[in-house]
């Protein structure tokens, strides 16, 4: 079966940095990429990586590692508005996007 | 210039009754896609289509159905419902050819259902 894995829950403080991790096995995959969602809203996109390395984005980046089925989503300078869920999709051999459950990261003043 | 809208946005209902959500996307997309999110936050494919191809999981009721009477509308029919049918139902849709990786995903703003 196709199974995507994230921490539940994390706790960072203001102005930290968190690193929130994911590991994937799925049937192919044709990149992966990380979503925000805040409480009660849409998931936006933040991130898309397809080849290994890291891919930096003002304070977020993301890593991606194929040979291990990894990728970790990198905040820094944590902000009060960071509070949200971050979802890590990996989009398959079919084309087909497969969604992790997503990672509630709770930010502390 | 909403991108991809939804209604309603919350949705009350008693079981047993049939309801429609309504999708509609301005971005020129191929694909339309409903999500059900339920109370512990996971999102869950229920379809994806495009005016080539409709991709249901297999998991999903047949109680539930898609109509698309245009690309940019997708919505979402569910015949009698049941109390589990109440979570968070998005709609997105995105730019996907069968070669093309990178299908990034905009989401409406979802509408809440709750089944009494």
């Amino acid at each position: 079966g196709q199974n995507i894995d994230q921490p539940t829950e994390m706790t960072a403080t203001e102005g930290a940095i968190v690193q929130i991790n994911c590991t994937y096995q799925t049937s192919g995959f044709n990149g992966l990429f990380w979503y925000q969602q805040h409480a009660g809203e849409a998931p936006t996109f933040l991130s898309y990586n397809v080849l290994d390395g890291l891919e930096e984005k003002g304070r977020f980046s993301s890593f991606l590692s194929r040979s291990k089925g990894y990728s970790y989503l990198l905040l820094k300078e944590l902000q009060m508005k960071d509070s949200a869920s971050y979802l890590c999709a990996v989009t398959d051999s079919n084309y087909q996007l497969i969604w992790g459950a997503g990672t509630k990261l709770i930010i502390k003043p | 210039d909403t991108a991809v809208s939804q209604t309603p946005k919350y949705l009350v209902t008693q079981m047993g009754n049939d309801k429609s959500i309504k999708c509609e996307q301005n971005l020129g997309h191929d694909t339309m896609y409903w999500y059900k999110q339920d109370s512990k936050k996971f999102l869950k494919i229920m379809f994806s289509y495009n005016n080539k191809e409709l991709i249901i999981n297999e998991t999903v009721p047949n109680r539930f159905s898609p109509k698309s009477p245009d690309k940019a509308h997708l919505n979402l029919h569910i015949n009698s419902l049941e109390l589990g049918d109440s979570a968070v139902y998005f709609c997105a849709s995105s730019q996907e050819t069968r070669d093309l990786a990178y299908n990034e995903q905009f989401f409406g703003p979802g509408t809440r259902l709750t089944v009494l």
